[in-house]
């Protein structure tokens, strides 16, 4: 089993750019979530999904949209970047809404 | 409200315990857990104990929790090179996804 993998593992963007994190997990995992971690910070929830089907926002959804597009893999879009989105990007997932929560290796992601 | 903090650093000799403190606010949490990553890496679950515990000892780690003090610490004995990490302790609440509150991190540096 490989977890969760994330793609890309880095990404420089301009600002006004737009790009698509993916997100996928192996596990069966009905729940997933996206956080950022930014320095001096601890990850904060964006969006995160509790099953197929669903997507809710966490505490700093502006600027981004997500899609659960089966129950293996959800997707973090930044439409419009900009350089205050400049951090790192975790994808989790858990067995069910709750349940302990398994992270990915994260996105390196800044934008100039 | 909601809100973890811990202390930013720790530096401590190889053998020697180290221990991680963190102090949260709100009360309703259902588990606090401990989370390392190691630089480059994604966060990896070390420990976690259920918020109607006082203690729980996983080989060389030992979690503490004082409720009314509202106190989380981890205790790492025999401290080795390979902890060195950051330890992220983390709230989950019931509702809401199950969300992570997570404080900013304890970056542990291990000398030998």
């Amino acid at each position: 089993n490989a977890g969760v993998t994330q793609t890309p593992k880095f990404q420089v963007l301009k600002t006004g750019q737009s790009m698509t994190l993916q997100c996928a997990q192996d596990m069966n995992h009905n729940s997933m979530y996206w956080y950022r971690q930014d320095p001096g910070m601890g990850l904060r929830l964006i969006y995160y999904s509790a099953s197929e089907g669903t997507t809710d926002k966490g505490e700093v959804p502006n600027g981004y949209n997500v899609s659960r597009l089966n129950k293996r893999e959800f997707s973090l879009r930044l439409e419009s970047a900009a350089p205050s989105q400049t951090s790192v990007y975790f994808c989790a997932s858990s067995e069910v809404e709750g349940s302990e929560q398994y992270f990915g290796p994260g996105t390196r992601l800044t934008v100039t | 409200g909601e809100d973890v903090e811990q202390s930013l650093f720790l530096s401590v000799r190889e053998g020697d315990s180290s221990v991680i403190n963190c102090t949260y606010t709100d009360s309703s949490s259902t588990y606090l857990y401990w989370y390392k990553q190691e630089p480059g890496a994604g966060l990896q679950l070390l420990t976690y104990i259920f918020s109607n515990m006082d203690m729980k000892q996983d080989q060389r780690l030992t979690v503490l929790l004082n409720k009314k003090d509202k106190h989380l610490s981890l205790r790492i004995a025999d401290t080795q090179t390979g902890d060195s990490a950051i330890y992220f302790c983390a709230e989950r609440f019931y509702n809401q996804g199950g969300k992570l509150i997570f404080g900013q991190g304890t970056e542990l540096s291990v000398k030998p």
